[in-house]
């Protein structure tokens, strides 16, 4: 079983529209997650943390599911610049960290 | 401001011969690390360092070695290319600690043929 799953995708959604995705951990001791964005043929760039609780940074919401292992991310009122693929990233232990595969969102006029 | 940076951004090289892909930050981060991104496979951790004179061995460590001789640099070295290291190579660092984020070069992209 694969450390970190998300569904590929791709998403295609209108501008204005508010689209989730979702990713789903293995390992119950995972301690750190992370969203990074990813735009086509760059660098991967963290997008936000994700904490225990929840947070929230402009348009963008995270959260944690332990029992359920999965981190969300929400993207509310989207833009055409949102366009890339997103990456979910997992530190079960230690300074390792583990990317999915990341999903694709691409934001029509 | 602090970056990593990776050298060269494009190179074409031939099957067999021995490739050095470079990787310097001046975040003076004591972690490294080098993936490699496929279609399918998304990031695959190749190798890793906690600081000078450390190496570890990643996912898909095979035909790769890395030398850590100062803080700032992590040089990946393909010994004898072959045709499957063709992809996108990525350098990162981050600092020590499991909830530090890592910071991404911008990519060597690498053809064997």
């Amino acid at each position: 079983r694969k450390e970190v799953e998300q569904d590929p995708g791709p998403f295609n959604v209108p501008e204005g529209a508010t689209v989730a995705f979702n990713c789903t951990y293995s390992n119950s001791a995972s301690q750190s997650f992370f969203w990074y964005r990813q735009d086509c043929r760059k660098e991967p760039k963290l997008l936000m943390s994700v904490y225990s609780s929840g947070n929230e940074d402009g348009r963008f919401t995270a959260q944690l599911n332990r029992a359920s292992q999965y981190i969300s991310l929400l993207i509310r009122d989207s833009k055409l610049s949102d366009s890339a693929t997103y990456l979910c990233v997992v530190n079960p232990t230690g300074n390792q960290f583990y990317f999915g595969t990341g999903t694709s969102l691409t934001v029509i006029p | 401001d602090a970056e990593i940076t990776q050298s060269p951004r494009h190179k074409i090289t031939e099957t067999g011969r021995q490739v050095t892909l470079a990787c310097h930050q001046t975040w003076n981060h004591n972690n490294m690390f080098w993936y490699r991104q496929d279609l399918g496979h998304g990031l695959r951790l190749i190798h890793y360092s906690y600081g000078v004179q450390d190496t570890n061995k990643g996912e898909v460590s095979d035909g790769y070695s890395v030398s850590r001789s100062n803080t700032e640099d992590l040089p990946l070295t393909l010994e004898s290319a072959a045709s499957s290291q063709t992809s996108v190579y990525f350098c990162a660092s981050s600092e020590t600690g499991s909830n530090q984020p890592q910071h991404f070069g911008d990519g060597t992209r690498l053809s064997i043929l």
